[in-house]
């Protein structure tokens, strides 16, 4: 059963700390994406990877850091320097750039809160 | 600078009858136009998608309109379930953007159906 998982689904920080959120998709696709939703606004981008060690920065990505080592996973890091770190987290894949106009498949989230 | 809008937060409809959720966008860009679908505490289930190339694209009960002199496509949904009661997103992309399905999301629209 394909599919994107994120872990965890919730996630709590004390201030000060960095936090890796998890992303691991098994639908062979090349890009991943994550994205943050504050409520009442629209998803936006912070990190993308159109392929194995290589990822671009999003309209968002200042107190955040990515790496891309293997092609199924994606995982976010959350750093200190994130100074509004609450928010839900959602990681998406596509197909990749050799295909034009492919949607994003996006998994179930994760809850980030600060204690 | 918003480049997607979705100008009414909410919509409320009967069951049985056509919901038509809008949405407009400024960058003339944009080429690939999406609808999500998104439930609380659950990432977003692609919907349906349009190219620039058409101007209607229709998948069992969701259709969605394009006007691209009008920089405006809409999502009609009928007939409207209880079931269809989430929020929806409209989402862009445009070519050459630094990812290939590089996402640009409006605000959302939240659809209630009555029963």
């Amino acid at each position: 059963d394909g599919g994107i998982t994120q872990s965890p689904k919730y996630l709590f920080r004390k201030e000060g700390q960095n936090v890796t959120l998890s992303c691991e998709q098994n639908l062979n696709h090349d890009a991943m994406y994550w994205y943050r939703q504050d409520p009442g606004q629209g998803l936006r981008l912070i990190y993308y990877s159109q392929i194995v060690n290589d990822f671009q920065k999003g309209d968002i990505a200042e107190g955040y850091s990515v790496s891309r080592e293997k092609k199924e996973s994606f995982p976010l890091t959350v750093t200190s320097a994130q100074k509004n770190p609450t928010a839900f987290y959602l990681c998406a894949s596509s197909i990749g750039q050799q295909y034009s106009n492919q949607p994003q498949h996006f998994g179930d989230g994760t809850r980030l809160s600060i204690l | 600078d918003q480049q997607v809008k979705q100008n009414s937060p909410s919509l409320s409809v009967q069951e049985g009858r056509i919901s038509i959720l809008n949405c407009d966008y400024t960058n003339s860009m944009f080429d690939y136009f999406l609808w999500y679908k998104k439930y609380p505490a659950e990432g977003p289930t692609f919907l349906i998608s349009i190219s620039s190339i058409k101007d209607k694209n229709e998948d069992g009960r969701f259709t969605v309109f394009l006007n691209k002199s009008a920089k405006h496509l809409s999502l009609h949904i009928v007939p409207s379930q209880p079931g269809d009661s989430a929020v929806y997103f409209c989402a862009a992309s445009a070519p050459f953007s630094g990812a290939n399905s590089k996402l640009t999301f409006g605000k959302g629209i939240t659809l209630s159906v009555r029963p």
